[in-house]
């Protein structure tokens, strides 16, 4: 069974909109969450990461949105560019384990 | 993008085969791991070594052997693959024990079982 579900699959942006990238979790021992980028060729490196005791997280034009309650967390990507069109991964893992549990990815293209 | 290497890159090999792929990290962690990517699939993750001992594996097929000789090095020895291990194989590392659970991948090897 997958623990993480992720959507949408695939994203077409307009440079200099904003890109929004959802995911969804059911094992309430979660407590870190790490979104990756991976561009074709090269391994996931990791963008940004969540841990459950604040709502939101923000690096540049990179934002978590974390909901608890809902079992929700988001990806939100300001002024996308070009530069961002990429697949996107969710995760999510205990901290006492070393297991990430990935969604299956957003494809993201953003158009010039 | 240097921190974690793998060798080789890309690797076609006949199901009769036997071939080893080799990660390498350069960042000081104490664990690593294999995942296997596959197109529409999540990451699956196969092997996890903390401080060398091998401490998880996801019922991977044994034709999959996996081998840490030190903190540092991390091997995947493939034997009688099947066309549908035909995929991206990831390695990975993080510090255990840490304030988090970063983990680092490599480039990945593109596997193709003909």
């Amino acid at each position: 069974q997958q623990q993480v579900k992720q959507s949408p699959q695939s994203l077409i942006v307009q440079k200099g909109g904003i890109s929004i990238i959802n995911c969804a979790y059911e094992n309430t021992a979660f407590d870190y969450f790490p979104w990756y980028q991976q561009f074709p060729g090269k391994g996931p490196a990791l963008l940004i990461a969540i841990r459950p005791d604040v709502s939101e997280k923000k690096e540049g034009r990179f934002t978590i949105s974390f909901n608890k309650s809902a079992k929700q967390f988001s990806l939100h990507i300001m002024d996308s560019q070009p530069g961002d069109s990429a697949t996107y991964f969710c995760a999510a893992s205990k901290n006492s384990g070393y297991a990430l549990n990935f969604g299956k990815g957003t494809s993201l293209l953003v158009t010039p | 993008e240097t921190g974690v290497t793998q060798t080789p890159r890309h690797l076609v090999m006949g199901m009769t085969n036997k071939k080893s792929l080799k990660c390498e990290q350069h960042l000081g962690h104490n664990a690593m791991y294999w995942y296997k990517q596959s197109a529409k699939k999540p990451l699956e993750l196969m092997f996890v070594y903390s401080l060398e001992e091998r401490v998880e594996n996801n019922s991977v097929p044994s034709r999959f052997s996996p081998e840490c000789p030190n903190s540092s090095h991390l091997f995947l020895h493939l034997h009688t693959l099947q066309p549908e291990d035909s995929a991206l194989y990831l390695c990975a590392s993080s510090q255990v024990g840490g304030a988090g659970y970063e983990q680092y991948f490599g480039p990945g090897t593109r596997l193709t079982v003909t």
